[in-house]
């Protein structure tokens, strides 16, 4: 089945800390993954993804098909970075429509 | 050019009454969703459409119904309102066409429904 697992639902670090948030998909096809954020109050906004190969706000992730891993890193955390992050995988399902499944969230709370 | 829109961004209804959820964008978009967000579930796809006139089931349809007669709008409907349905609502868009592989989805602010 298709399936995107984030396994920490909340990540606390101190300011300049390394950050990784894990994500990990299960999908039979050729995926495309994505990372959203949503900061408090506001609505929930992509942040990159995988075929982009960008970094954004310092933020990477590189997508490892063999371990079907799509871990968000960043090397110095910043207080504005605290949101709730969601990683989420792109493809076709049952119907031939192409879909976004999410995970369950993790909160990022970095800290002073 | 406002985006996603919804209507209401908040509402408390008793179980058992009904209400409609309204989602509208203006970036002429082909897709449109619904999900709900609850907390530890991320959010899980109610219904969507892939286009005009078109509605499907998604991940938690239940309890839910679904109308696009046009193009920029998409209303979600709950008939007979069970606490079980109190969570966040949020519409998106996507311009995916043609089975071609997705670009990006736009959320709205969303709906906070309490259901007492």
């Amino acid at each position: 089945a298709q399936r995107v697992t984030q396994p920490e639902k909340l990540l606390s670090v101190f300011k300049g800390a390394p950050v990784e948030l894990k994500c990990n998909y299960s999908y039979s096809g050729s995926p495309e993954l994505f990372w959203y954020v949503q900061y408090s109050r506001q609505r929930l906004q992509l942040l990159l993804r995988h075929i982009s190969r960008e970094s954004i706000k310092g933020f990477t992730a590189d997508l490892n098909k063999g371990e079907t891993s799509f871990h968000l890193k960043k090397p110095f955390a910043q207080e504005e970075d605290s949101a709730m992050y969601y990683c989420a995988l792109s493809g076709f399902f049952s119907g031939g429509y192409n879909k976004l499944i999410f995970g369950a969230g993790t909160r990022l709370a970095v800290h002073p | 050019n406002a985006g996603v829109t919804q209507t209401p961004k908040f509402r408390v209804l008793k179980t058992g009454q009904s209400m409609t959820l309204l989602c509208a964008q203006d970036m002429n978009h082909e897709y449109m969703y619904w999900y709900r967000q609850d907390p530890g579930m991320g959010l899980r796809l109610i219904h969507y459409s892939v286009g005009e006139g078109t509605t499907a089931k998604g991940e938690v349809p239940d309890g839910y119904n679904v109308s696009r007669l046009k193009k920029q709008n998409f209303l979600l409907g709950l008939e007979s309102a069970a606490p079980s349905q109190t969570s966040v609502y949020f519409c998106a868009s996507s311009n995916i066409r043609d089975r071609t592989p997705a670009s990006q989805e736009y959320f709205g602010p969303g709906t906070r429904l309490t259901v007492t």
